[in-house]
């Protein structure tokens, strides 16, 4: 069993919808959580980082950590065709300098 | 401009032939990290640096060596590359990991193919 399942999509969403991306982990140790933007051809950037459980919101995205079911989510609203890549959750815990990737699930917003 | 360079872009070698993919970050990070990326299996982490001198395993560091003689310089060596090894390189760095708000930086990734 992988240390971190993430649904590889691809997920097809008309503009405007609302997405949900998530990724569910076995290691109850993980404490940062992390979500990644790539597009085609590019390095992964950094979308949001929360620590422990609970919500984060920048802008149109939310970040939700649900540690008791081990469970975490990414939400995008008023998705646009700008946000067609592969968001990558990511994962680490105080103590290590080792990051565990999902990997990937990979979104089509269609105008 | 804050950024981390890769080179080369794309590479196709022979297998056996040593090759070192250079990594430089403009932005005095101290840590640094090294990921292959393979359809299926995600970003997996090869091996990664502390700071200047201090450098560690991730999970697949088969077959690769790293050095870190300097802040912003951390090259990936391929002593003796092999076909396994063909996959899309990706070089990170950020001010210390594990702490929120950290940004992460990668770069443009490197295309390897061994033949």
């Amino acid at each position: 069993q992988k240390e971190v399942e993430q649904d590889p999509g691809p997920l097809s969403v008309p503009e405007g919808a609302i997405v949900s991306l998530n990724c569910t982990y076995s290691n109850s140790a993980f404490q940062y959580f992390m979500w990644y933007r790539q597009y085609s051809r590019k390095g992964p950037e950094l979308l949001m980082y929360t620590y422990s459980s609970g919500n984060k919101e920048d802008g149109r995205f939310t970040a939700q950590v649900d540690k008791s079911s081990k469970y975490i989510s990414l939400f995008i609203r008023d998705s646009q065709p700008s946000d067609s890549a592969t968001y990558l959750c990511a994962m680490t815990y105080s103590g290590t300098y080792k990051y565990i990737f999902g990997t990937g699930t990979r979104l089509k917003v269609l105008a | 401009e804050a950024q981390v360079t890769q080179n080369p872009r794309y590479l196709i070698t022979v297998t056996g032939k040593k090759l070192t993919v250079t990594c430089s970050q403009n932005m005095n990070h101290e840590y640094m990290s090294w990921y292959r990326q393979d359809p299926g299996l995600g970003l997996r982490q090869i091996y990664y640096s502390m700071n200047v001198e201090v450098t560690d395993k991730g999970d697949v560091p088969e077959g690769y060596k790293v050095s870190r003689k300097e802040k912003r310089n951390f090259p990936l060596i391929l002593e003796s590359p092999s076909p396994n090894q063909t996959s899309l390189y990706f070089c990170a760095s950020s001010l210390s990991p594990g702490q929120l708000n950290t940004e992460a930086f990668f770069g443009q990734g490197t295309r390897l193919t061994v033949v």
